[in-house]
């Protein structure tokens, strides 16, 4: 089962919103609604910040939020803010040899 | 206050095995799945692998097998990551996380702090 594809890294400025996909397979995100996406800043344990496509964490800010498209998953970010500044995984369940797949990861940059 | 400690750095020689632990508290252990998850330097997340600490059931990676294995002792609500003939390749980080077992998706809401692992000669 090869990672999930991710951009490498995504910019934008203070206020904009940016888009984040993952591209799997029909074996992953194409068939199941179990993708979730996790925030890792340097040196830190990751977050989960989006769970069942497009499900939030309790008390976690409504600026994050997920959707789904056959084969591609995607998070937005909305009102970019400095402290977003981190890489961002997203995480499938899959019917292939394991159980669950991370994205390759991307690093968002607030210019 | 819910965590997950896991054990310190350790540095090993090629070949040699170890255990990391990961231990809860402020929740039911056995009511959440426990996750194993590896970073390499500058490197992304990969699944390992998890355990059920109820019946010790697991659910593993295929690419790690019969290179590491997983398990639990309830009693003190501790995980393990063993990994056995370390090569330098197994340098990373390693990180446990709890799932709960209600979820299908891999929601990981409480991770520990990292376990870094260093394989040199």
């Amino acid at each position: 089962q090869s990672a999930l594809t991710q951009p490498a890294s995504v910019s934008g400025s203070p206020g904009q919103s940016i888009t984040i996909s993952c591209t799997g397979t029909i074996v992953d995100i194409g068939d199941y609604n179990f993708v979730s996406w996790y925030q890792q800043h340097p040196g830190k344990a990751p977050k989960v910040i989006i769970f069942d496509v497009s499900h939030r964490p309790s008390g976690l800010s409504n600026r994050f939020s997920g959707s789904k498209s056959g084969n591609t998953a995607s998070l937005t970010i909305s009102g970019l803010q400095a402290e977003d500044e981190a890489d961002y995984y997203c995480a499938s369940y899959t019917s292939s040899t394991t159980l669950y797949v991370f994205g390759t990861g991307t690093r968002v940059t607030v210019l | 206050e819910v965590q997950l400690v896991q054990s310190g750095a350790e540095v090993k020689k090629p070949g040699e095995s170890l255990r990391i632990s990961c231990k809860g508290s402020g929740y039911s252990f056995t009511n959440y799945w426990i996750n194993w998850v590896r970073q390499m330097p500058e490197k992304g997340l990969e699944w390992m692998g998890r355990i059920d600490p109820s019946d010790s059931y697991t659910n593993d990676n295929p690419s790690f097998q019969g290179h590491v294995t997983i398990s639990v002792d309830k009693s003190i609500n501790t995980a393990y990551l063993h990994l056995s003939s370390l090569q330098a390749s197994d340098t990373a980080m390693y990180f446990c996380a709890r799932q709960a077992r209600s979820s299908s998706s891999l929601t990981a809401d409480y991770w520990g702090q990292g376990t870094l692992v260093t394989v040199s000669s």
